[in-house]
């Protein structure tokens, strides 16, 4: 295995298009957690799944954000109708089950609207 | 305010100097977590620690719980060390709050 796995690495779009990026976990985690950093900022919680489970959804989440993991392994973020102010790098993390396990991420895909 | 704040924001030291960057956390936590990131944006996990103190070749990470503040120290710095390092506490359901980070540049 690996590691976390993200495609594309760099997206540019237009205003307006629709955006979708993907996230594959280690194999064996079955959570998986969705961030979004600014320049300059740390990372901010976006959505997190366990399994195939959307268990939780920031407030930071648009109704233009979706994000699913149909069979509880990758996972899709999408962007829809993009806005200049969602370019940002778009982090995914694995991790096992169990309190405070280590946390696994991919190299992130950086989006740029253009 | 930031439930994780991290000091200083920017840091700047001679090869070889002993460095401490500092995390203060507002919430209850499970569990705190030093991360690195590099140019491009890979995150690294460096230390989890929920207690004490861990060690790992010239990186030290301690946590005081009850001040709800933790450290961590890079001995022997080296350029090598250049890199943003996060500071992020583990809340409900293993989600992470992360710090701003702190930009550390290390020159030779």
């Amino acid at each position: 295995d690996t590691g976390v796995s993200q495609n594309p690495r760099h997206k540019i779009t237009k205003r307006g298009q629709n955006v979708t990026f993907r996230c594959d976990p280690i194999s064996e985690h079955n959570r998986l957690y969705w961030y979004r950093q600014t320049l300059g900022q740390g990372p901010e919680f976006l959505t997190y799944f366990q399994n195939e489970a959307q268990l939780e959804k920031s407030r930071l989440l648009s109704d233009r954000f979706s994000a699913e993991r149909p069979k509880g392994s990758f996972s899709t973020l999408e962007i829809q109708r993009t806005e200049q102010g969602d370019s940002a790098m778009y982090l995914c993390a694995s991790s096992a089950q169990g309190s405070d396990t280590e946390a696994f991420f991919g190299q992130g895909t950086r989006l740029t609207v253009v | 305010k930031n439930e994780v704040e991290q000091s200083p924001q920017n840091l700047t030291a001679q090869e070889g100097e002993f460095i401490t960057i500092n995390c203060s956390y507002s919430v209850g936590i499970s569990a705190l977590h030093w991360l690195q990131q590099h140019p491009g944006g890979g995150i690294v996990s460096l230390f989890m620690l929920s207690s004490g103190k861990k060690k790992h070749g010239r990186l030290i990470a301690t946590i005081n719980i009850q001040e709800k503040h933790s450290s961590l120290h890079i001995t022997a710095s080296h350029p090598r060390d250049s890199a943003v390092y996060i500071c992020a506490a583990t809340l409900g359901g293993n989600k992470l709050v992360f710090g701003a980070g702190t930009i550390l540049r290390v020159k030779s």
